[in-house]
């Protein structure tokens, strides 16, 4: 069964520092799509950054970036250079079958200054 | 932003009562989808659509029907409202027009946070 964990309930980062949400993933799948979405406290699902399963190069979208290591299944978060405006919730995904879609649990972020 | 309405925004109602969730798009996309989010679990797949009429189950699709009459539009149903249904539902949509477009992204709309009573 595909199966997406963040084993990250909460994390800390201080402002202007480097963070890394984990994220690993099952699937036996060979064709698989992975997404980071953040989720602020004003509740809606904003999309940050997609990796797909025969990318040879990690994902970048400004300061974030997907650390992608396919043999370990794992596909977690960079975000770099933290603002305030990062705390949230955020969710890793993983689509599969053109149109299934697992999330994460979820970590929440809080930026501190 | 992404053209996705959900109505209505809030909802309280009784356990038993019936309940629809309307999401409009003004995307034209082929792709729609209904998750409902609870803490703890993420997002969890109800049922998605393919196009109008075609819809299909999701991971947790248990007390709910949907319904695509119209490409602008998907309806979640709750024909017998529990109180184990209480959540924030989320619609979203995604762009492509056949296979291998999984890697396009879902765009969500705004959330219904449902009460059953």
């Amino acid at each position: 069964a595909q199966k997406i964990t963040q084993t990250q309930p909460g994390m800390f980062v201080q402002e202007k520092e480097a963070v890394t949400l984990d994220c690993t993933y099952d699937t036996s799948d060979q064709s698989y799509g992975l997404f980071w979405y953040k989720q602020p406290s004003s509740g809606e699902m904003i999309f940050l950054i997609y990796q797909g399963s025969y990318d040879e190069q990690n994902a970048t979208e400004g300061r974030y970036s997907l650390n992608f290591q396919k043999a370990r299944k794992s596909a977690n978060l960079v975000i770099s250079a933290s603002q305030l405006g990062d705390s949230a919730m955020y969710f890793c995904a993983m689509a599969y079958n053109n149109n299934d879609m697992r999330f994460g649990a979820g970590t929440r972020l809080t930026v501190k200054p | 932003d992404a053209g996705i309405t959900q109505s209505p925004r809030h909802k309280v109602t009784e356990t038993g009562t019936p309940v629809t969730l309307r999401c409009h798009q003004t995307e034209n996309h082929r792709y729609m989808y209904w998750y409902r989010q609870d803490p703890g679990h993420g997002l969890r797949l109800i049922h998605y659509s393919y196009g109008v009429k075609d819809t299909d189950k999701g991971e947790v699709s248990d007390g709910y029907s949907v319904s695509r009459s119209k490409t602008e539009d998907f309806l979640l149903t709750l024909e017998s409202a529990t109180s184990s249904q209480t959540s924030v539902y989320f619609c979203a949509i995604r762009a492509g027009t056949g296979t291998g477009d999984a890697n396009q992204p879902q765009h969500f709309g705004d959330g219904t946070r449902l009460s059953i009573l």
